[in-house]
């Protein structure tokens, strides 16, 4: 069965810097991969998602992502971080047998 | 299109009584799925439905729970004799058509057991 791993819990970055947010799969064929974005006490949104072709995906909010099958990645990245980014970030890897793995997620706190 | 709408945000119960959730999905999704989220975890996967058949369920889904979707439509999640390791916050999702579709999540009901 599938797996996400989000390595990083936490991370703290100061409004305006950049943010790359990593996430890895493991799958033995080509995955569904998804970044959602939670605020607190919310449900989550989807800011973007790669079933095949272009490996550098566009999502909302300024967001994109970049599909790497040699390392098992799918980091999410954004250039400039305004203090309403500041959310719970989960990263998920579908299959063909409609079973989704959400990763255990990585908190942004954004610095003034 | 008015998203997935769950009811109600929050609830508070005693240990062993029975709660019932309900979840709106997306009109015409035919697709409708339960996760289960507790504190600095994310969702995981409890069932789904097609239309009206229950297709998959997980084994955290234990003899406590049991989820309808009579119609085809709206979903029910109902826990009986809850538990305190209860407490945590079940999220509904719809899909249009099956994988790799996205799914859309509701705003979640998040239950406390005291």
């Amino acid at each position: 069965a599938q797996s996400v791993t989000q390595p990083d819990i936490h991370i703290t970055v100061s409004e305006g810097a950049s943010l790359e947010l990593r996430c890895n799969y493991s799958y033995g064929a080509t995955p569904y991969l998804f970044w959602y974005v939670q605020s607190p006490g919310q449900g989550l949104q989807l800011l973007l998602k790669y079933f095949s072709g272009d490996t550098l995906v566009q999502g909302i909010k300024g967001f994109e992502a970049e599909f790497k099958r040699s390392q098992s990645s799918f980091n999410l990245r954004k250039p400039s971080v305004h203090w309403s980014d500041a959310a719970e970030y989960f990263c998920a890897v579908g299959a063909g047998n409609n079973d989704m793995r959400f990763g255990a997620g990585t908190r942004l706190t954004v610095k003034p | 299109d008015t998203g997935v709408s769950q009811d109600p945000r929050h609830k508070i119960t005693k240990r062993g009584q029975n709660v019932t959730f309900r979840c709106d999905p997306i009109s015409e999704h035919n697709r409708l799925y339960w996760y289960r989220q507790t504190l600095g975890q994310g969702p995981e996967f409890l069932t789904y439905f097609q239309n009206e058949a229950q297709l998959e369920k997980s084994r955290l889904l234990s003899n406590r729970f049991s989820a309808e979707r009579p119609k085809g439509s709206f979903s029910t999640l109902e826990i009986q004799r809850t538990e305190q390791g209860d407490s945590a916050m079940y999220l509904c999702a719809s899909q249009s058509g099956g994988a790799p579709e996205t799914q859309y999540f509701g705003p979640g009901t998040r239950l406390l057991v005291l």
